[in-house]
C-alpha cells in the first residue's frame, strides 16, 4: 500500500469560512489528485498535479484551489465554503509507471 | 455529460454465483480501463485493469472483458464471496493525460 494520509479526517465548518485539506504521501509519486465523492455522482476529479508546482483543473474545480510546493504534499483549499461542498474528499497518487492510483482514507467535510 | 456510466446502482448475488458488473463509455479514445473496489469509510482500492488493445484480463476470481465496438466493459467475479460486498467503480484513462474519469459506482451485495 502506498503511504497516503489525509488530514483532517473529519471536519465541520460554517458557510463562508476557508478550509484547507491536506494530502501527504511517502511514495515519491509524481501525480496527485483530489476527488470528491457524492451519491449519484461517483468520484469526480477536482484538481490534479503532475509535478511540484504543476497543477491542472478537473471536471468540478469551481470554488477550489490547490497547491503543491513539495512532492509529498498536495493541499486542497475551499476559499469560502458552501453547503454544496459538503462531501467526502479523497486524495490519490500515481507513480506514472502504471495507470493504477492509490487512494487515501478520505476526509468527510460538512459545511453548515 | 457522463463519459463513463454504470447504469446499475446496485446488484445482489448469492454466494458462490457469478457477479457481473457493467460499465459503458462514450469516448472511443479512452485507452485504459480500471476497476476499483470501495468499502465504507475507506478509500477505493485498485482491483484489475485492461488496456484497450486487449479484450480480456484475468486475475484470480476477477476477469474484466472489454468490447470496444460496443464501448462496454464488464467485471466478472467468480465465485462471489460475502467479502466482495462493496461499491465497485470503473474508470477510464483520458488519453494523453494522467487523468481518470470514474463511473458512478455499483453497490454489490453478496448474500451468504
Amino acid at each position: 500500500d502506498a503511504g497516503i494520509t489525509q488530514s483532517p479526517r473529519h471536519k465541520v465548518t460554517e458557510t463562508g469560512t476557508p478550509v484547507t485539506l491536506r494530502c501527504h504521501q511517502t511514495e515519491n509519486h509524481r501525480y496527485m489528485y483530489w476527488y470528491r465523492q457524492d451519491p449519484g455522482h461517483g468520484l469526480r476529479l477536482i484538481h490534479y498535479s503532475y509535478g511540484v508546482k504543476d497543477t491542472d483543473k478537473g471536471e468540478v474545480s469551481d470554488g477550489y484551489s490547490v497547491s503543491r510546493s513539495k512532492t509529498e504534499d498536495f493541499l486542497l483549499t475551499l476559499e469560502s465554503a458552501t453547503s454544496s461542498q459538503t462531501s467526502v474528499y479523497f486524495c490519490a497518487t500515481s507513480g506514472g509507471d502504471s495507470y493504477e492510483q492509490y487512494f487515501g482514507p478520505g476526509t468527510r467535510l460538512t459545511v453548515t | 455529460d457522463q463519459q463513463v456510466k454504470q447504469n446499475s446502482p446496485s446488484l445482489s448475488v448469492q454466494e458462490g454465483r457469478i457477479s457481473i458488473l457493467n460499465c459503458d463509455y462514450t469516448n472511443s479514445m479512452f485507452d485504459y480501463f480500471l476497476w476499483y473496489k470501495k468499502y465504507p469509510a475507506e478509500g477505493p482500492t485498485f482491483l484489475i485493469s485492461i488496456s484497450s488493445i486487449k479484450d480480456k484480463n484475468e486475475d484470480g476470481r476477477f476477469t474484466v472483458f472489454l468490447n470496444k465496438s460496443a464501448k462496454h466493459l464488464s467485471l466478472h467475479i467468480v465465485p462471489s464471496q460475502p467479502g466482495d460486498s462493496a461499491v465497485y467503480f470503473c474508470a477510464a484513462s483520458d488519453p494523453g493525460t494522467y487523468k481518470y474519469i470514474f463511473g458512478t459506482g455499483t453497490r454489490l451485495k453478496v448474500l451468504a
